[in-house]
């Protein structure tokens, strides 16, 4: 099924500890997204690219990096993970007329 | 950029209630509105957008909104709601090239 697939679905790090996550969409979507959801706060976009080999920040992109290196890859990376980046994280790619997301990572740092 | 509003943070109906689940934003330009919906342990599903043209657009599942352009809300309404609409409601804007998300609205549909 074509769609947006994250890896993995479940981590769980040790303060300090860095990891990449992966979002691979076969659409051929220029866009592509990624968000953090905590409850109570929705979706808060971290970073987003609106084409291969480019990257441009969200509303909170503090703690992360990304690479756009293939158009069908988008990676998060956390160089040194925090509590505060516990979350569940979504990719999402799409154009204009809406998104595709992903099933979620749902990463816990301790 | 684009910011938001949700203001109900919780609703509770009863099945058969109609509803209405307000959202505002604030951007200067010219905007794509969206509703999505998260059922339990699930990702965000596509309900409804509206880009242009006629203000009331209809969704999936019985869904539909209303675009206000002077009053900057874009509210979800169902006529009568079902235990299966029980889900949280998130309502996007697309302005420039991202999508912002307001902090959403959990439903609760009682049986």
């Amino acid at each position: 099924n074509a769609g947006v697939t994250q890896t993995p679905k479940f981590r769980v790090l040790k303060t300090g500890q860095s990891m990449t996550l992966l979002c691979a969409q076969d659409m051929n979507h220029e866009y592509m997204y990624w968000y953090r959801q905590d409850p109570g706060m929705g979706l808060r976009l971290i970073h987003y690219s609106v084409g291969e080999g480019t990257t441009a920040k969200g509303e909170v992109p503090d703690g992360y990096n990304v690479s756009r290196l293939k158009k069908q890859n988008f990676l998060l990376g956390l160089e040194s993970a925090a509590p505060s980046q516990t979350s569940v994280y979504f990719c999402a790619s799409g154009q204009i007329y809406g998104y595709t997301f992903g099933s979620g990572t749902r990463l816990t740092v301790v | 950029a684009q910011s938001v509003s949700q203001h109900n943070h919780h609703v509770i109906l009863s099945e058969a209630a109609s509803l209405e689940l307000g959202c505002n934003y604030s951007y200067g330009g010219t905007v794509n509105l969206f509703w999505y919906v998260q059922y339990p342990g699930q990702h965000l599903q596509l309900l409804l957008k509206y880009f242009s043209g006629d203000p009331l657009v209809k969704g999936i599942k019985g869904f539909e909104a209303e675009f206000i352009k002077s009053k900057f809300s874009f509210n979800l309404r169902k006529p009568s709601v079902q235990w299966s609409d029980t889900a949280e409601y998130f309502c996007a804007v697309r302005g420039n090239n991202d999508m912002r998300f307001g902090a959403g609205t959990r439903l609760t549909v009682k049986p």
